[in-house]
This record gives structure tokens, C-alpha cells and sequence, in this order.
């Protein structure tokens, strides 16, 4: 079936590293895509989304890539930082009015 | 303001049992989302609601489950004669506008059901 999928299930960073975090996605159709941020026993938190129409998009320490020839996605982290260990979920949604499509998730760890 | 809220945090129940997991979303969201996620999982879609239409519940897994909306706000996720595969964290969320616009969801802190 059509889902979205994570290169690597863990990463390992020294504070101060920049961090990249990939995801690769099946559905062409996809229209938006998000990227969540999980800490232990706590719901997904919104990140940073893009829509397809665009290549990038900034946030505050946070870069979002998309590049739909080969349907992948990227979420940068500059200047990594132990507050930044959690789980990080890519997320796509087909179309308008129907539910996001989660990846497995990659669980970042940050050493001082 | 408040986000959303999921009541209770944790239930622990036995095989067979019916359980209801409550979702107040935030107040103006017009979308209301239900994910189940197990244990080092990514999030498994069950059920959307958006407004008045009728709901998609392309994702629920069998029968024993059902969700209900009251009034366009608080949701409630029922799981009848639960079984050790329903074990998991349920998650709910809400937007604005699932029909239109890339409206983000925000997302509760879940509820952790354990079936023994």
C-alpha cells in the first residue's frame, strides 16, 4: 500500500551538529506534507509543513525540503540541541479533507 | 488557550470489556481526528470527522470500534469487547478545516490502553 517511510529509524548528534532527518513518500498525489515532533508520553507537536507547490521552507532553526521528482523529504535541525531528542514523524496527505499518513519515525538523539 | 484534551490518560481494562475514550478538541475546530498508535509505531489513521458530513471511517480496524461526535465538539472513541491488540496509545487531534487549506493538526496527549 502507499505509505510513508523513514530512511533510518534512530540518528545520533552531538549538540551544536546540524541534523537531517529524511522521509521518502509513495503518493505522487500527495498536496501537503508535515513534520511532528515526539517526546515520550506526549502527543505529536507540529513542526513545520509544506505544500507541494513549494522546494523549501524555514522556520526557526527548522529547514522542510521537498523534492517531488524523487518524492522525498527532509527536515534540517541547525545547531542541535538535547531539548531536540524525541521522535520525528513525516506526515502526507493525499488530498484535501482526508487524514494525514504517518511514516514509523526517526528517534533523534542529541549527546552533550 | 487550551489545546486539546483526551480523557482518561491511562485505562487499564480486561479482555472483553468495553471501554470510551473522550477527545475535547479545541474550541473552533471544525475537524476532529482519531489516531491509534502502538508501542514504537508510527501513527495508524481511524476515524475524521469534519463538520456536519458524514464521517470517514476508512481507518477502523473491525467492528468493535466506533466513534461518535456530539454537537460538532467533544468525541468519544468506543471499543467494544476489547482485545490485546487494541492495547496502544489513542491519540486525538483537531484542525480548523480538514476540507480546505493545509490547516495543521494539533494533537492531544493521548490516552494509554492497556487490555490484560
Amino acid at each position: 500500500g502507499e505509505s510513508v517511510g523513514l530512511h533510518l529509524p534512530t540518528l545520533s548528534v552531538q549538540e551544536g551538529d546540524n541534523s537531517i532527518i529524511n522521509c521518502a513518500y509513495s503518493n505522487s498525489a500527495s498536496d501537503y506534507f508535515i513534520w511532528y515532533k515526539q517526546e515520550s508520553g506526549k502527543g505529536p507537536q507540529f513542526i513545520i509543513d509544506i505544500r507541494s507547490n513549494m522546494d523549501k521552507r524555514q522556520g526557526q532553526r527548522v529547514t522542510v525540503l521537498l523534492n517531488k521528482t524523487v518524492k522525498h523529504l527532509s527536515l534540517q535541525i541547525a545547531a542541535t540541541q538535547p531539548g531536540d531528542s524525541a521522535v520525528y514523524f513525516c506526515a502526507e496527505r493525499i488530498q484535501a479533507g482526508t487524514a494525514l499518513i504517518f511514516g514509523k519515525g526517526t528517534t533523534l538523539s542529541v549527546s552533550s | 488557550g487550551a489545546g486539546v484534551s483526551q480523557s482518561p490518560s491511562n485505562k487499564v481494562t480486561e479482555k472483553g470489556k468495553d471501554v470510551e475514550l473522550r477527545c475535547d478538541p479545541i474550541s473552533g475546530h471544525t475537524a476532529l481526528y482519531w489516531y491509534r498508535q502502538s508501542l514504537g509505531q508510527g501513527l495508524e489513521f481511524l476515524i475524521y470527522f469534519q463538520g456536519n458530513s458524514a464521517p470517514d471511517k476508512s481507518g477502523l480496524p473491525s467492528d468493535r470500534f466506533s466513534a461518535e461526535r456530539t454537537g460538532g465538539s467533544v468525541s468519544t472513541l468506543t471499543i467494544q469487547r476489547t482485545q490485546q491488540e487494541d492495547s496502544a496509545v489513542y491519540l486525538c487531534a483537531s484542525s480548523l478545516d480538514g476540507s480546505s487549506g493545509v490547516y495543521e493538526q494539533y494533537f492531544g496527549p493521548g490516552t494509554r490502553l492497556t487490555v490484560t
